[in-house]
């Protein structure tokens, strides 16, 4: 089955604790996404990664980091700075096309909750 | 102003009508347009990309591009029941390739 992995489902986290949720793909695509949502909003961009050991901030970056060592898995760590981390978080990818990115698909996502 | 905008809603349509959405974006060198549906509690689906002027359509789906205007718009015929969920827009800008987001329109189709 190819597609898009996210784990765990449902997390929770107390105050103060960094959390890791996974990501990962394997439809062969090169980039791949973080997104935020919170309830009745649209998808907020975390960071983003076009190729292996390269990533960048997208508009919320602060008290996340992430990694991609390997193509096909992009984990986004949310640490204890990020004050208000409570959201559903979705991760995408989108294989490259010329020198475009454009179609992209998601995972079923995570439900982060502090408690 | 915002970089990609839609009506929250709820519209409500019913059903076998057609459901109209519209999302207006701000930057006017975008070049690529998505339509997703999300349902309650789920990840986005996409359902329509648009890249050129003009209508393109898939199944129930028609998504109409009109770069001048900076509007790109969902109809969605013989609405069903099913098709209640929020639909969101999406634009690639021409600079980079991040998706910009709209907020969502809701959608209830009503039996």
């Amino acid at each position: 089955d190819g597609g898009i992995t996210q784990s765990p489902k449902y997390l929770f986290r107390k105050e103060g604790q960094n959390v890791t949720l996974s990501c990962e793909q394997n439809l062969n695509h090169d980039a791949m996404y973080w997104y935020r949502q919170d309830p009745g909003q649209g998808l907020r961009l975390i960071y983003y990664s076009q190729i292996v050991n390269d990533f960048q901030k997208g508009d919320i970056a602060e008290g996340y980091s992430v990694s991609r060592e390997k193509k096909e898995s992009f984990p986004l760590t949310v640490t204890s700075a990020q004050k208000n981390p409570t959201a559903f978080y979705l991760c995408a990818s989108s294989i490259r096309a010329g020198n475009s990115y454009n179609e992209q698909f998601f995972g079923p996502g995570t439900r982060l909750t502090v408690l | 102003q915002k970089e990609v905008e839609q009506n929250s809603g709820p519209l409500s349509v019913p059903e076998g009508a057609i459901a109209s959405l519209n999302c207006t974006y701000s930057d006017r060198v975008s070049q690529s347009f998505f339509w997703y549906r999300q349902y309650s509690g789920k990840s986005p689906e996409l359902i329509m990309s648009i890249y050129s002027n003009g209508d393109k359509e898939d199944g129930r789906f028609t998504a109409q591009l009109n770069k001048a205007s900076q509007y790109v718009s969902l109809l969605i015929r013989d609405s069903q029941p099913s098709d209640s969920a929020t639909y969101l827009c999406a634009v690639i800008k021409a600079a980079g390739n991040k998706l910009t987001f709209g907020g969502g329109t809701r959608v209830l189709v009503k039996p």
